[in-house]
Parts: C-alpha cells; structure tokens; sequence
C-alpha cells in the first residue's frame, strides 16, 4: 500500500527556476491537498482539489500553481522560484474531511 | 478563516507520566476532529479522530471533545520516549470541500 507518493523528497533550486513537484495518491480519495510547512508558521495550505476537474487556492497561493491531472495524480509548479519559498511541501490526500487526510512524505525544498 | 488554537508550549513530561493537550476551534459547526503526531523530518500522521461529545480511548491515548466548549484534547498515558513527536490538532471546515483547519502543533518531550 503506497499511499500518497511524493517526488522528489529533496530539491535545491537557483532563485528563477522553476520545478513540479509530484503527487499521487492509491487509495482512490477525490480530495488532495498541497501544504507548505515552515518552522514556527505550521501547516499552511496552497492549493487544494476537493474533487477531479476542480481545483482552488488555499491561504497562501501567490507563486504557485497546480494541476489535477487525473483522480490520481496533483502537481505543484513553481514557475520562478524565490528564496521565500524555500520550505517543506506536503501533499495530502481525503476521501471526506470527516476521515481525516493521509500525508506524503513531504518534498524538502531549497531556494538560493 | 478558521482557527485552531494550540497555545500550550513546549510540553515535558517524565516517561509513564500522562501528557495532556488542549486544543480550542473557532468555528461551532464542526464535526470531525483529529489529532496527527510529526516526528521530526518526518510527515504528520493521523492516531485519533472523534466526531461524538465525550471520550475516545485508543490504547494509550484518549481524545476528548466539548463542542459547547469548542475545546478538544488528546491525553497520552503512561508517555515513552517514543512519544515524543509534535501533535498538530486539526478540525474540518463545515463550509466543504474536505478541508481541514490545523492548529500550529504542540511539541512533546518525554523524558527517560
């Protein structure tokens, strides 16, 4: 049982590149979830797709954006990458709120 | 915006002593409730849910609600050393779309 999968788990950037980070999820859920998650600021969401074919921003959206590719599969694109967006990412899925999220092991991203 | 409260600081306890976490929601619609641990480096993972008044015992730990106190808490008996880890408090957000409001966490240290 693979879960939610994310690629890749570590990444350094130059400032003004841009990279997709990876999400897929097994476990057939409609809802999946991208959350950055700095020290001191916990989790803060980005994007969220509550379902295939939608997706919405969350609090902190500015410099991201997102593709639902398939029920499966939700990706996080940084178009120019900033030193301020140097954090952990985490992709999350849920069938329904009322059953909680299951977690991917998170991307540790570096900005210089 | 919903908010989740965990105010406590960091919380040390001796190993076989009980831990107690608070956690405090703004919003009084909400009906689902979780506790996730994060062990450090490491991604957030679900230990208890509860949806009903009253208490929800899960081997050692027992999470407890108060809806009309809008108050939720997770009591760890009997703490290892394995306990140690940071709990983050989340409640879903009744306006849909699966989401869910996570408080900043409270970090445990249980010392041997």
């Amino acid at each position: 049982n693979a879960g939610v999968t994310q690629t890749p788990k570590f990444q350094v950037l130059k400032t003004g590149q841009s990279m997709t980070l990876q999400c897929a999820q097994d476990m057939n859920h409609n809802s999946m979830y991208w959350y950055r998650q700095d020290p001191g600021m916990g989790l803060r969401l980005i994007y969220y797709s509550a379902s295939e074919g939608t997706t919405d921003k969350g609090e902190v959206p500015n410099g991201y954006n997102v593709s639902r590719l398939n029920k499966r599969e939700f990706s996080l694109r940084l178009e120019s990458a900033a030193p301020s967006q140097t954090s952990v990412y985490f992709c999350a899925s849920s069938a329904r709120g009322r059953f909680g999220y299951t977690f991917g092991s998170g991307t540790r991203l570096t900005v210089v | 915006q919903k908010e989740v409260e965990q105010n406590s600081g960091p919380l040390s306890v001796p190993e076989g002593a009980i831990a107690s976490l608070n956690c405090t929601y703004s919003d009084r619609v909400s009906q689902s409730f979780f506790w996730y641990r994060q062990y450090s480096g490491k991604s957030p993972e679900l230990i208890m849910s509860i949806y009903s008044n009253g208490d929800k015992e899960d081997g050692r730990f027992t999470a407890q609600l108060n809806k009309a106190s809008q108050y939720v808490s997770l009591l760890i008996r009997d703490s290892q050393p394995s306990d140690s880890a940071t709990y983050l408090c989340a409640v879903n957000d009744p306006s849909g779309n699966n989401r869910l409001a996570f408080g900043k966490g409270n970090q445990v240290v249980v010392i041997p």
